[in-house]
């Protein structure tokens, strides 16, 4: 198995601007959680999903922020506009309930 | 809520030293504890875990022992390689809900010299 894939591993953008991270998780897992990584709050969960319904979002820190998973191989995490202060690691993970989390090697975003 | 507390970083040994990277949490029930690992570039993995008071988990010769009476999950391993570079993480899961969520540490940074 290729283990989680996210895309772009690293993105650039301007303030203002539409940010839209990709993830395909491991095949046959049902629960996939997004996390934001910085060097001032460490590794914070955002939202997960469970058979692609939205179980929690209360980490997501803001209307800008939102996530879909439009079936069991794919999930997006929008930002909307773009901010400095959302430079950071977005990491995806996925697992079978209760089971190892399986992380993807992580999107690098700079807002400028 | 629940939360990881880690020891402050970076640290930086010599190639076969002792290592120990302290960790406690606070958590209501009965949590289950785990450390991860994230190599340069990469995404974390999970290095080892421990389900219930007095396990001991253990991989690539790190060893963590969960107490409970201190709520401590400290990080050990006899003699550290310069391939053990890497940021490492204690979280924790409360094992409640169907899936239950990690909490984790802000990970420290470990290089060691050859």
């Amino acid at each position: 198995d290729a283990g989680v894939i996210q895309s772009p591993r690293h993105e650039v953008t301007e303030m203002g601007q539409e940010v839209t991270l990709r993830c395909k998780p491991i095949s046959g897992h049902d629960y996939l959680f997004w996390y934001r990584q910085t060097m001032m709050r460490g590794l914070e969960l955002l939202i997960y999903f469970n058979n692609n319904v939205p179980i929690d979002d209360s980490g997501m820190p803001e209307d800008r922020f939102s996530a879909k998973m439009p079936n069991a191989s794919f999930s997006t995490l929008k930002i909307q506009p773009s901010e400095p202060r959302d430079s950071a690691v977005y990491f995806c993970a996925s697992n079978q309930l209760a089971a190892e989390q399986f992380f993807g090697p992580g999107t690098r975003l700079t807002v400028l | 809520g629940d939360s990881v507390t880690q020891m402050e970083g970076p640290v930086t040994l010599s190639e076969e030293a002792f290592l120990t990277i302290n960790c406690t949490y606070t958590a209501t029930g009965y949590p289950s504890l785990f450390w991860y690992v994230q190599y340069p570039g990469e995404g974390l993995q999970l290095l080892l875990k421990a389900t219930k008071a007095d396990d001991k988990g253990s991989n690539k010769g790190f060893e963590a022992t969960y107490r409970k009476e201190t709520t401590s999950f400290h990080l050990e391993k006899g003699s550290v390689q310069v391939s053990d570079s890497a940021v490492y993480f204690c979280a924790l899961s409360d094992n409640t809900g169907a899936n239950s969520k990690l909490t984790f540490g802000k990970g420290i940074t470990l290089s060691v010299r050859p």
